[in-house]
């Protein structure tokens, strides 16, 4: 399928390394993020997100942090997978705009490596 | 089926024509998005459906861009006299609406139509 990666920032890991993924968003009144996996060719999948009342949470292999002071998003995925290389998107919303308009960020690609 | 499907996957027109987009959204999800993603770009917002209503067409880049949801359920993106700078690809996301009116966050995408304007 057609990469979506092109140009992009990129992150090359070995597998079962722990990888880190950044994100700095841009409103300052967002106050809900989320990270989204993108294959090539595919739409982006949902990973995990988190509200802006809280500074981490952790899902199944993965943890977000936020850092509000900073806008600073990240995404932490331990033992990296062959599977786990896609690109990865930070996205923001503001909750009561009534529907998830999401504002998407560049993105960076993951290659995981075995 | 149990995802988000689009149609065509890939569109390929020359300039001027006239192209349709199809978006399925998963059955009962009452909120429908498209966006644009451009390559190596993450996706914009272009438009937001709840059921046939469109409530926000303010991503949308020029009114060459139409998009319709005539039954709350199937959507078309429409893009007339297309131009090189509309080649991307197009993504459509539903979600569900919950009982206090605002639409539950976790968007699901489907595939996205890639269109080729030559």
């Amino acid at each position: 399928g057609e990469s979506v990666g092109l140009h992009l920032p990129t992150l090359s890991v070995q597998e079962g390394d722990n990888s880190i993924i950044n994100c700095a968003y841009s409103n300052s009144a967002s106050d809900y993020f989320i990270w989204y996996k993108q294959e090539s060719g595919k739409g982006p999948q949902f990973i995990i997100d988190i509200r802006s009342n809280m500074d981490k949470r952790q899902g199944q292999r993965v943890t977000v942090l936020l850092n509000k002071t900073v806008k600073h998003l990240s995404l932490q995925i331990a033992a990296t997978q062959p599977g786990d290389s896609a690109v990865y998107f930070c996205a923001e919303n503001i909750l009561d705009s009534g529907y998830s308009t999401l504002t998407f960020g560049k993105g960076t690609m993951l290659l995981v490596s075995p | 089926g149990a995802g988000v499907s689009q149609s065509p996957r890939y569109k390929v027109a020359k300039r001027g024509q006239d192209v349709a987009l199809r978006c399925d959204p998963i059955s009962g999800h009452v909120s429908l998005f498209w966006y644009q993603q451009a390559l190596g770009q993450g996706p914009e917002f272009l438009t937001y459906f709840q059921n046939e209503a469109q409530l926000d067409k303010s991503g949308l880049p020029s009114d060459r861009f139409f998009a319709e949801r005539p039954e709350g359920s199937v959507s078309t993106l429409k893009i007339q006299r297309t131009q090189q700078e509309d080649s991307a690809v197009y993504l459509c996301a539903s979600s569900f609406l919950g009982t206090s009116g605002v639409s539950l966050l976790e968007q699901y995408f489907g595939p996205g139509t890639r269109l080729t304007v030559t």
